[in-house]
């Protein structure tokens, strides 16, 4: 039962376009939300989180909305360039600490 | 500041046999995680070890186990491993308390053959 969903596997993004990444999820006792990045070869490293108290958090060209009654999240990248290509990973925290994550998304911008 | 490292960074076992995952976390942290990313499935939350006892554990057979040792590194064991345990393993660390940002380890491969 997968409770975070990322339904597109994939997405190309022309550089300095924006870059949208969805994240849908099920449980709503979840009250935290973090995107993970990863690079091949390496572990994710961690980009952005949310608390389920706000609808929107920040930092540079990284932003991350909240849609509770949708359940459901995006990460947006402006503008994006080719170092953002990677897998990038939705995950939420469930009470008690354990986490869940989605299936990742495979961001190649294009030069 | 050294980050979450991790051994073996591959690991080839055969069906029926036992695997021994080891990790360090970062400094000053307490909670180390264990997660599974088979292939083209997301990370599966596998354990969460916290000042040296188990807080949860995901939804994994009892041949799945590890310990957290004094000083928090943390070690997986997978016994009577089967074909479809071929996977990436991560560790993870954080400071414990809940919400708490995690930081992964470069991940061991398990092959099993």
């Amino acid at each position: 039962d997968q409770q975070v969903k990322q339904n597109s596997p994939s997405l190309s993004v022309q550089e300095g376009r924006i870059s949208i990444l969805n994240c849908d999820y099920t449980n709503s006792m979840f009250d935290y939300f973090l995107w993970y990045k990863k690079y091949p070869a390496e572990g994710p490293t961690f980009l952005i989180s949310i608390s389920s108290i706000k609808d929107k958090n920040e930092d540079g060209r990284f932003t991350v909305f909240l849609n509770k009654s949708a359940k459901h999240l995006s990460l947006h990248i402006v503008p994006s360039q080719p170092g953002d290509s990677a897998v990038y990973f939705c995950a939420a925290s469930a009470p008690g600490n354990q986490f869940y994550f989605g299936t990742g998304t495979s961001l190649t911008v294009i030069p | 500041e050294a980050g979450v490292t991790q051994s073996p960074t591959h690991l080839i076992k055969t069906r029926g046999q036992q695997a021994t995952l080891r990790c360090s976390p970062i400094s000053g942290h307490t909670s180390v995680y264990w997660y599974q990313q088979a292939l083209g499935l997301g990370l599966q939350f596998l354990l969460w070890y916290d000042e040296g006892e188990e807080r949860n554990r995901g939804n994994f057979p009892p041949r799945f186990s590890g310990r957290q040792f004094p000083n928090y590194s943390s070690e997986l064991n997978v016994n009577a491993l089967e074909l479809e345990d071929s996977a990436l393993y991560l560790c993870a660390s954080s400071s414990g308390t809940a919400s708490e940002t995690q930081y992964f380890g470069p991940g061991t491969r398990l092959l099993v053959l």
